[in-house]
């Protein structure tokens, strides 16, 4: 069973649309969470962070972390065809390796 | 602006080339990283290094080593290439744990 899982999808939504991307962990010592974003033909780019549980907002972007659950979403809220992207969740103990989750691939539709 | 420039964006090599990637960081940080990424796996890690001449194993060290003799420039090396480690590489450099700077990766087809 891998630490992190991540539906790939690909997730195609018309703009404007609320989207919620998810994971889910099974190390209970997982710490920091982060959200990456990445497009095509580049590098991934930290979006936020979340330490510990609970949750964070910045602009139409909200991360949450449910521990008990070990389960974290982001939810996007009046999505923008410049948001289309893949999504990687990440997170780790406190030192500086992350674990990934695969990605999940996102089209907002004009 | 945190830059990580990496020297290829592609390259291709033959089956058992000596294959260097390299990769410059310019914002003084101590840890770098090298990760390959494929399509259904994700990111996964291969090596990184907390310091100067410091390296760890990652996940899928096999078949790779790495070297740090600057504290800007994190190379891999892919000692005899082979066509299952055709795939986009990507570096990475960090301060803080919870924020790595990626850079735009390098695409790599071993025939």
């Amino acid at each position: 069973q891998k630490e992190v899982e991540q539906d790939p999808g690909p997730l195609s939504v018309p703009e404007g649309a609320i989207v919620s991307l998810n994971c889910t962990y099974s190390n209970s010592a997982f710490q920091y969470f982060m959200w990456y974003r990445q497009y095509s033909r580049k590098g991934p780019e930290l979006l936020m962070y979340t330490y510990s549980s609970g949750n964070k907002e910045d602009g139409r972007f909200t991360a949450q972390v449910d521990k008990s659950s070990k389960y974290i979403s982001l939810f996007i809220r009046d999505s923008q065809p410049s948001d289309s992207a893949t999504y990687l969740c990440a997170m780790n103990k406190g030192a500086q390796k992350l674990v990934f989750g695969q990605g999940t691939r996102l089209t907002i539709n004009p | 602006d945190v830059k990580v420039t990496q020297s290829s964006r592609y390259l291709v090599k033959r089956t058992g080339e000596k294959v260097f990637l390299e990769c410059v960081q310019d914002m003084d940080h101590e840890n770098m990283f090298w990760y390959r990424q494929d399509p259904g796996l994700g990111l996964r890690l291969i090596y990184f290094s907390y310091d100067v001449k410091m390296k760890e194993k990652g996940d899928i060290p096999e078949g790779y080593s790495v070297s740090r003799e600057k504290k800007e420039r994190f190379s891999l090396i892919l000692e005899s290439a082979s066509t299952n480690q055709t795939s986009m590489y990507l570096c990475a450099s960090s301060l803080a744990a919870y924020e790595q700077y990626f850079g735009p990766g390098t695409r790599l087809t071993v025939t």
